[in-house]
């Protein structure tokens, strides 16, 4: 079945780096755009950043550009996000999505917990 | 910049219809999605381009977009559909924006 995997979280000190990747199976990865979403404690969804299914194009949000870069392997099926220069308020669950049409996400990973504090 | 507004609760007696409404400048010309997210759990599309359901969601949920507002509606809501809800769009730019969130409370 689609499945997205989430792994590379942890527990970073503000201003250092994470890489987060994302393992896709069950679908064909290099057909589809992909999202990188996040969920700080109690509080709703932020999209992050899209990357398009050939990398040709990437969108960020304001929040994070300049900081992280999203980016893709479609010989290992793999989605990542490098995080730079983390601050406290990017602590939160991040979670890769699938795109189906028109940017929306058809399937979600479990997510994986990024917690920024000294 | 643009917003997606939500209110932050509605409540709907189960068996009755909820409305889950998304307000944004112009958001009719765009197209809406909707996600379902239980607590502790991953959210879950259940309209996507304004009106279609994802395979595996009930007929109950439906979708419609006019104007400046998109709204989600569950007919015959059930307890299992207490969750916060999210709208979705995007602008051409490739700005992706979510609602701050709806929870829905079935009592």
């Amino acid at each position: 079945q689609v499945q997205l995997v989430e792994s590379g979280g942890g527990v970073v000190q503000p201003g250092r780096s994470l890489r987060l990747s994302c393992a896709a199976s069950g679908f064909t990865f290099r057909s589809h755009g992909m999202h990188w979403v996040r969920q700080a404690p109690g509080k709703g969804l932020e999209w992050v950043a899209f990357i398009s299914y050939d990398s040709t194009n990437t969108y960020y949000a304001d929040s994070v550009k300049g900081r992280v870069t999203i980016s893709r392997d479609n010989s290992e099926n793999t989605l990542y996000l490098q995080m730079n220069s983390l601050r406290p308020e990017d602590t939160a669950v991040y979670y890769c999505a699938k795109v189906l049409y028109d940017f929306s996400m058809d399937v979600w990973g479990q997510g994986t917990t990024v917690t920024v504090s000294s | 910049s643009y917003d997606l507004t939500q209110l932050p609760s509605v409540s709907v007696s189960p068996g009755q219809t909820a409305s889950i409404t998304c307000s944004g400048d112009g958001l009719g010309d765009k197209f809406a999605s909707w996600y379902q997210q239980r607590p502790g759990r991953s959210p879950v599309q259940v309209i996507y381009q304004d009106t279609k359901r994802p395979s595996g969601i009930p007929e109950r949920f439906s979708g419609s977009n006019s104007g400046d507002t998109a709204t989600l509606t569950i007919s015959g809501t059930q307890a299992m559909d207490e969750a916060d809800y999210y709208c979705q769009a995007w602008d051409r730019s490739g700005y992706v924006l979510f609602g701050g969130g709806t929870k829905l409370t079935v009592l």
